[in-house]
Formats: structure tokens, C-alpha cells, sequence
């Protein structure tokens, strides 16, 4: 059974920084590609960043290309998205999402984590 | 950067209704196009992927269908189970990008 569990959310200053992780099992991590996706409170889901199955090319949001950085950890199956310089609309649930297939045009999501609240207020 | 939309936001109806929901696109996407439902407080659940191809497991009742810059998305026949919000999603270039969503209500 596919799972994902996201940690390390939080309450943080604007200008801080976060680390979120994404431990995955159920599935060969290595072969997938992976992204975060956010919501903030009562809105629409909004794609932040992704990891491509090869692991040699990562995508970024407009809103968070050079403060965001997503990385991975083949060997510990897990995802990070490491957050700087949070403003407070970065306040949204984070989830992460496996990719439906490895390789050709298939970068939708079949499984989600549940969710790590992030929220950027003094 | 391909902007996605979704008409109604919101929409009102009774279980058995037909419903449907729209989704453009700024530019066409060919038929690179997926549907989420997403119930409050949970995760996004995935339906429908190239725009017509139903998910292993998802109803019959939920159907998908266009292409280029306009999809729809068909529930035959509204079950209490539905009433949720869903989303579109374009995957046929980064940056990734979503509809607003619609809230399907009981009417």
C-alpha cells in the first residue's frame, strides 16, 4: 500500500525557514517523480514544485523559485522541500504527491499525503 | 504559463441530478488533463487522467471529456457520496497549474 506522510510543518516568522519531509513507502521512490502542492485556507490547490523521475530536473512555482528547494533522499525514501524567506502567503497545507507513472506525459498525482500545516505569522 | 479555469465555482443540485462541470484552458493542452475531487479537510482523490480515462476503482458514473482548451466533467447521477470539490489539472508543461475548483452543494 502506497503511503506518504508528511512532517515538519509549523508556526514561523516572515523571513523564516522551514524543512518539510515526505517519508514514502509502498512503492519504489527512486522510479517516481514527486511534487508539493499547497492549499491555502479555504482555497484551490496551487502546484509548488516537483522532482522528475530521473531526479536530474526540478520544477518551481513563480511564487517560490529561489526561496523554495525540493530535494530527495533516495536512500531514506523521502522528499524535502526546504522553505526560506516565508511570507505569510505561504500559509497553506502542504501535501505531497506521487506521480502516476515513471517517464512519458504522466505528471498528475495518484497518491497524497495527508497534509502538514504551514502557517507564517508574527 | 498555461492558466486553467473552472466554471461554476459553485454549483447547487440533488442527488440523481446530471452534473457538469467546466474546465479551459489558456492554451490547448492537447488532452493532458486531470480531475480531482477533494472533500473538506482530506486529500485530493484522483479520477480522471488524459481527460477521459477513468481511474481503477472510480465510479462509472463519472465520466471526462474534451480536449485542446475545453474539458467537462460528467457525474451521471449525483450520489451523496459526491457532493465535494473538484479540481482540474494541466500536465502538459511546467509549471504545472490548477483550476479554481467547483463545490458541488446540495441543493
Amino acid at each position: 500500500e502506497v503511503q506518504l506522510l508528511e512532517s515538519g510543518g509549523g508556526l514561523v516568522q516572515p523571513g523564516g525557514s522551514l524543512r518539510l519531509s515526505c517519508a514514502a513507502s509502498g512503492f519504489t521512490f527512486s522510479s517516481y517523480g514527486m511534487s508539493w502542492v499547497r492549499q491555502a485556507p479555504g482555497k484551490g490547490l496551487e502546484w509548488v514544485s516537483a522532482f522528475s523521475d530521473s531526479g536530474s530536473s526540478t520544477y518551481y512555482a513563480d511564487s517560490v523559485k529561489g526561496r523554495f528547494t525540493i530535494s530527495r533522499d533516495n536512500s531514506k525514501n523521502t522528499l524535502y522541500l526546504q522553505m526560506n524567506s516565508l511570507r505569510a502567503e505561504d500559509t497553506a497545507v502542504y501535501y505531497c504527491a506521487k506521480r502516476y507513472c515513471t517517464g512519458g506525459d504522466c505528471s498528475f498525482f495518484d497518491y497524497w499525503g495527508q497534509g502538514t500545516q504551514v502557517t507564517v505569522s508574527s | 504559463d498555461i492558466q486553467m479555469t473552472q466554471s461554476p465555482s459553485t454549483l447547487s443540485a440533488s442527488v440523481g441530478d446530471r452534473v457538469t462541470i467546466t474546465c479551459r484552458a489558456s492554451q490547448s493542452i492537447s488532452s493532458w488533463l486531470a480531475w480531482y475531487q477533494q472533500k473538506p479537510g482530506k486529500a485530493p482523490k484522483f479520477l480522471i487522467y488524459k481527460a477521459s480515462s477513468l481511474e481503477s476503482g472510480v465510479p462509472s458514473r463519472f465520466s471526462g471529456s474534451g480536449s485542446g482548451t475545453e474539458f467537462t466533467l460528467t457525474i451521471s447521477s449525483l450520489q451523496p457520496d459526491d457532493f465535494a470539490t473538484y479540481y482540474c489539472q494541466q500536465y502538459r508543461s511546467y509549471p504545472l497549474s490548477f483550476g479554481g475548483g467547483t463545490k458541488v452543494e446540495i441543493k
